[in-house]
C-alpha cells in the first residue's frame, strides 16, 4: 500500500488560493489518488479524484505529474468554511489507508 | 443525492457490553467499509466487505469485532465486549466498484465506553 506524506498544517487567508501537496512515491499502476475533506465530528467528504494530469470540478483542481509520485490539491479562493483537515489517499483494492492529513486554517 | 446513513448518531455504553452500529450504504454499492477515528487522531481502516464476506481487515479488527450484512440494505459492526479504548467515532463507507468512483462516508456514530 502506498504511504502518503502531507504537510501537517497550513494557514491561509480568505480569498487566497491554497495548494496542498501530497507525496506518494510507491503508488501502484492501478491506484487512483483521492482527496477528502473532514470537519470535526463529521465523516470524510469526497473532494476530487484523479489518475494523471489534471482534474477539475466545481470545488477544486487536482494536479498529478507524469510520474504520479505526488499530487497537488488546489482550492481556489478559500473561505473561512474551508477550514478543515484534508486527506490525500492512494487507494487500490480493499484496504484504504488514511495519512495524518493537512489541517488547513483559513483566517479572515 | 444518495448518501450513506448511520445509526445511532451517539451511543454510550458500559465497558464489557455489546454494541451494534448500523449503516445503510448507498443502494447500488457493492463494497462496504468500517473505519474508526479516536478523538484528535486520524481515520483508521477497520474492515472491508464484499460479496458477503470480509475482504480485508486491519490489526485493530480483532475477535471482538464482527461485521454482517443481515439483509439487502443494512451493514452492521458489532463489538462484543467493549473496552474503554473503543471510544471513538465509527464511520461506515460504501463504494460502487466503478473504476473512477470512490468511497462515500456516512456521518458517523460517536461511541463512548464508560
Amino acid at each position: 500500500l502506498a504511504k502518503t506524506t502531507q504537510p501537517i498544517s497550513m494557514d491561509s487567508y480568505e480569498g487566497q488560493e491554497v495548494n496542498i501537496t501530497c507525496s506518494h512515491n510507491n503508488i501502484a499502476t492501478n491506484d487512483y489518488i483521492t482527496w477528502y475533506q473532514q470537519f470535526p465530528s463529521q465523516g470524510p467528504r469526497f473532494i476530487i479524484q484523479g489518475y494523471k494530469t489534471k482534474v477539475t470540478n466545481e470545488v477544486a483542481s487536482l494536479f498529478i505529474p507524469a510520474d504520479r509520485k505526488s499530487s497537488t490539491l488546489s482550492l481556489p479562493r478559500v473561505s473561512l468554511s474551508d477550514t478543515a483537515v484534508y486527506y490525500c489517499l492512494v487507494a487500490g483494492g480493499f484496504k484504504t489507508i488514511f495519512g495524518a492529513g493537512t489541517r488547513l486554517f483559513v483566517k479572515a | 443525492e444518495p448518501e450513506v446513513t448511520q445509526t445511532p448518531s451517539h451511543q454510550v455504553t458500559q465497558m464489557g457490553q455489546e454494541v451494534i452500529l448500523r449503516c445503510v450504504p448507498i443502494s447500488n454499492h457493492l463494497y462496504f467499509y468500517w473505519y474508526r477515528q479516536i478523538l484528535g487522531q486520524k481515520v483508521e481502516f477497520l474492515v472491508s466487505f464484499y460479496n458477503n464476506e470480509i475482504s480485508e481487515k486491519s490489526e485493530i479488527f480483532d475477535d471482538q469485532f464482527s461485521v454482517e450484512r443481515p439483509d439487502g440494505s443494512n451493514f452492521t459492526l458489532k463489538i462484543r465486549s467493549t473496552k474503554l479504548e473503543d471510544s471513538a467515532m465509527y464511520f461506515c463507507a460504501s463504494y460502487s466498484g466503478g473504476p473512477q468512483e470512490t468511497q462515500y462516508f456516512g456521518p458517523g456514530t460517536r461511541l463512548l465506553v464508560l
